[in-house]
């Protein structure tokens, strides 16, 4: 159990257009999904956190228009990167948080964006 | 602010070899900690938790103790094997299941 999905696994972009993430907790309820983004062989920088049904809170430096999520469901959040360019390339890891029992985080196995 | 610190790595080890991956965190609160494993190309899976001081968490074969009065969570396992070479992070968090906030990795690579 606890499984948490990542589509695409990997993507490749051109710079100046959007690309959409999807995070899915596929036998669990997630009221709170976390987004990191992860540098090569660096630790993960929590992006922003989504509940249910509202909006995200971002953490300091993070910018909100840029990085767009969206928590419409219960096991479905999603990240778009709007108007991507180069420096975003990155590792992008969304984790869930069950509502139910152990509130641990379940960590999906992310998504690798290359913008050219 | 929270924050973890953890020994640099890569750390390269013979196989049975005993492995420490020392971290150590500030916390204003009292968090929970954790230590995650992320395997060559997959996400992080949590290999074991401690809770409040002095519990030990323990999972396949690793330890580690919360030690409050030194602020440490070290991960040890007393015979790695080449199959846990991987990428090893200590984590903090403040609220139970609240964001986590992690070191900065350490490599541990076993060879035969």
């Amino acid at each position: 159990g606890a499984v948490v999905s990542q589509h695409p696994s990997w993507v490749i972009c051109k710079s100046g257009t959007s690309v959409k993430i999807e995070c899915r907790s596929l036998d669990f309820q997630a009221t709170t999904m976390f987004w990191y983004r992860q540098f090569p062989k660096q630790s993960l920088m929590l992006m922003a956190t989504s509940n249910e049904g509202s909006k995200a809170t971002y953490e300091q430096g993070v910018e909100k228009d840029k990085f767009l999520i969206n928590h419409a469901s219960l096991t479905l959040s999603t990240l778009t990167v709007t108007s991507a360019h180069p420096e975003d390339s990155s590792f992008y890891i969304c984790s869930a948080r069950s509502a139910q029992g152990v509130y641990e985080q379940y960590f999906g196995p992310g998504t690798r964006l290359t913008v050219t | 602010g929270d924050s973890v610190t953890q020994m640099e790595g890569p750390v390269t080890l013979s196989e049975e070899a005993f492995l420490t991956i020392n971290c150590t965190y500030t916390a204003t609160g009292y968090p929970s900690l954790f230590w995650y494993v992320q395997y060559p190309g997959e996400g992080l899976q949590l290999l074991l938790k401690a809770t409040k001081a002095d519990d030990k968490g323990s999972n396949k074969g690793f330890e580690a103790t919360y030690r409050k009065e030194t602020t440490s969570f070290h991960l040890e396992k007393g015979s790695v094997q080449v199959s846990d070479s991987a990428v090893y992070f200590c984590a903090l968090s403040v609220n139970q299941g609240g964001k986590l906030i992690f070191g900065q990795g350490t490599e541990l690579s076993v060879k035969p």
